[in-house]
């Protein structure tokens, strides 16, 4: 089946800097979807990419959609200790399938 | 606030003994879906509803079912609950099909004994 390769898996970093995550695949996407999960609670939506190249800003978060269609990164930047979770990049191959395609997640920690 | 509301957020049965999760929505989206995620993975979609039209993924087990008696409200019936099917069941909604945000509920946190 298709596969979305999602990166870094883990990240441990310390409150105010920056963090990048960045989901691939090789097929082509329609939509990119980046959520954020606390322990316990559903996947709150972040960001929808719906272009190739389009990007959007979400307060702190960023995220572009590539321009092969291929890929999408997302960005948050000065990091708050509210940041922790885990983050799901996911995409749908085409407008006529609602099917989402998770990738594996990337696991924030902060450090205050 | 428009939303999905899940009920109940955690419920425990015994191996073998129906259950049944809820889902019900404000945002009067056409498409609803219920996700299966176990633990550190990601969500597993087991099927959807588009209206009345319902579309079941190909490895979702015969176990699994789904009604949805109206646009809001959908439910996930487990006829004979097995320790594997413990898990986080999660109900998603969108307005269309391909192209549309996905919007979550917070989920049933399913306990088999």
């Amino acid at each position: 089946g298709q596969q979305l390769n999602q990166s870094p898996q883990s990240m441990f970093i310390q409150e105010g800097e920056d963090v990048s995550m960045n989901c691939t695949s090789s097929s082509i996407f329609n939509t990119w979807l980046w959520y954020k999960q606390d322990p316990g609670e559903g996947p709150v939506l972040l960001i929808a990419l719906y272009k190739a190249g389009e990007l959007t800003s979400n307060g702190r978060l960023t995220a572009q959609f590539g321009i092969t269609r291929k890929d999408s990164f997302l960005n948050i930047s000065a990091s708050i200790p509210s940041d922790v979770g885990i983050y799901f990049c996911a995409g749908q191959l085409s407008r006529s399938q609602g099917n989402l395609i998770f990738g594996k997640g990337t696991k924030l920690s902060v450090k205050p | 606030d428009a939303m999905v509301i899940q009920n109940p957020r955690y419920q425990v049965t015994q191996f073998g003994k129906p259950v049944t999760l809820s889902c019900s929505q404000t945002l009067n989206h056409n498409v609803m879906y219920w996700y299966q995620q176990k633990s550190s993975q990601a969500p597993k979609l087991l099927f959807h509803y588009y209206d009345k039209d319902f579309n079941n993924e190909a490895d979702t087990p015969d176990n699994f079912q789904s009604r949805r008696p109206n646009t809001s409200f959908c439910f996930l019936d487990i006829r004979s609950p097995g320790l594997g099917d413990a898990a986080m069941y999660l109900c998603a909604t969108s307005r269309d099909l391909g192209g549309n945000e996905q919007f979550f509920g917070p989920g049933t946190r399913l306990t088999v004994l």
